[in-house]
């Protein structure tokens, strides 16, 4: 199985900045990316997703950039808050509809007030 | 309308047991995911059922773990003869017909004394 075993990274940002989490993705054929938050206790939650179409797309406070070239995908979240404190995972999916979406090992986003 | 619910949300058996653990996905999603996620890891995939497809079991880490889904709609992942190091969450997800964007359910926690 795709095991992801690995105890997460952890990125400790202050209050106010901008956090910057990143992403490397293995699957050149991989066409749409998919970036979740996951709060302590429940499921995964949809934050931004990007198609290979696309370099940047832009949410609320919340930006996804993909660089195909190097295979890589970050997460920008401006004004870091408290509550963006969470495990962010990055997904990716095959062209086709019955490729499986795969995820990321994530990372732990540390917000100090 | 109503999220992907899962039931129970905690479940403590003794080794040797066997436990069923149930997802009821959004009405009228084609696709279904089962992950595993240790306390403190990523997301390892378990199964993945789309539509009337044979499912992907490429997931399932031994022959104790199945799933079944019945209808196109709810499904039950079942552990026979649990061993500790099977204690983890397991998370259901769904997703509309062929589209990328998974749905969470809060998960089930487990715990094998």
């Amino acid at each position: 199985g795709e095991s992801v075993g690995l105890h997460l990274p952890t990125l400790s940002v202050q209050e106010g900045d901008n956090s910057i989490i990143n992403c490397a993705y293995s699957n050149s054929a991989s066409d749409y990316f998919i970036w979740y938050k996951q709060e302590s206790g429940k499921g995964p939650q949809f934050i931004i997703d990007i198609r290979s179409n696309m370099d940047k797309r832009q949410g609320q406070r919340v930006t996804v950039l993909l660089n195909k070239t190097v295979k890589h995908l970050s997460l920008q979240i401006a004004a870091t808050q408290p509550g963006d404190s969470a495990v962010y995972f990055c997904a990716e999916k095959g062209a086709g509809g019955y490729q499986k979406v795969t995820f990321g090992t994530g990372t732990k986003l540390q917000v100090i007030p | 309308g109503a999220g992907v619910s899962q039931s129970p949300s905690n479940k403590v058996t003794e080794k040797g047991k066997d436990v069923e653990l149930r997802c009821d996905p959004i009405s009228g999603h084609t696709a279904l995911y089962w992950y595993r996620q240790s306390l403190g890891q990523g997301l390892e995939f378990l199964i993945y059922f789309q539509g009337n497809s044979a499912p992907d079991k490429s997931g399932l880490p031994s022959d104790r773990f199945s799933a079944e889904r019945t209808g196109g709609s709810v499904s039950t992942l079942t552990i026979q003869r649990t061993q500790q190091e099977d204690s983890a969450v397991y998370l259901c997800a769904s997703s509309p017909n062929y589209a990328e964007t998974q749905y969470f359910g809060p998960g089930t926690r487990l715990l094998v004394l």
